[in-house]
């Protein structure tokens, strides 16, 4: 199995609201990744679990929230979101840092 | 900051003819470069992972060099077809980082 799944595909949410993206991997992979992407921009680091383990935090700001209850599950908890949020969500996972990173299809969020 | 270039920025190429694009990297504490090709409403699919200066990868019709000493890769693709259309992106490791920093990406369309 080589496949990263994302839920939810679509979500729209408040300023007000708090949601959950979900992303899933059964590689066994120790290193999973969130991306954020911007129309016509490249995917852009937000943070880094190594063997669960926060590794890197991009100067994220706080009302997106990472979390890694195990090795094959990372969610990004978002809160308070502003408009310019809004952007497509990218998850990832490889073996180790470094190697081939196996991408999801990606949360389209927009946020009103 | 780390500047991945990529050119050009779109590309419409001929049923058959075969092409290539370019991706720049800085060429000092150079760990690796990767290609994805990312075709809409789908996840991005790794190509390459290229390592050392001189490598020449090669999948199907999809071919790529790396230059580490002058901080360039070229991704080759011969006899095009209507399912090699979509946004090429490379990425850039620097030694010591799990971070992929990505180019713009090639948008190509191949007409029928």
């Amino acid at each position: 199995d080589t496949e990263v799944t994302q839920t939810p595909k679509h979500l729209v949410m408040g300023m007000t609201n708090k949601k959950s993206l979900k992303c899933e991997q059964h590689m066994g992979h120790r290193a999973m990744y969130w991306y954020k992407q911007k129309a016509k921009k490249p995917p852009e680091l937000m943070f880094v679990y190594s063997y669960e383990k926060l590794s890197i935090n991009e100067s994220v700001p706080s009302r997106f929230s990472p979390e890694c209850p195990n090795s094959s599950l990372l969610n990004l908890h978002l809160h308070a979101l502003q408009p310019e949020d809004s952007a497509l969500y990218l998850c990832a996972s490889s073996q180790d840092g470094g190697e081939t990173q196996y991408f999801g299809p990606g949360t389209r969020l927009l946020v009103l | 900051i780390l500047n991945v270039e990529q050119s050009p920025q779109s590309l419409h190429v001929q049923e058959g003819d075969s092409t290539n694009f370019t991706c720049s990297f800085p060429s000092s504490n150079f760990y690796a470069l990767h290609w994805y090709r990312w075709e809409t409403a789908k996840s991005p699919e790794a190509l390459f992972v290229m390592t050392l200066n001189g490598d020449e990868k090669k999948k199907g019709r999809i071919s790529a060099t790396l230059n580490t000493k002058e901080g360039y890769s070229y991704l080759y693709i011969k006899g095009s077809q209507p399912e090699d259309s979509a946004t090429y992106l490379c990425a850039f490791i620097i030694q010591g980082a799990q971070k992929l920093v990505f180019g713009q990406g090639t948008r190509l369309t191949i007409n029928p």
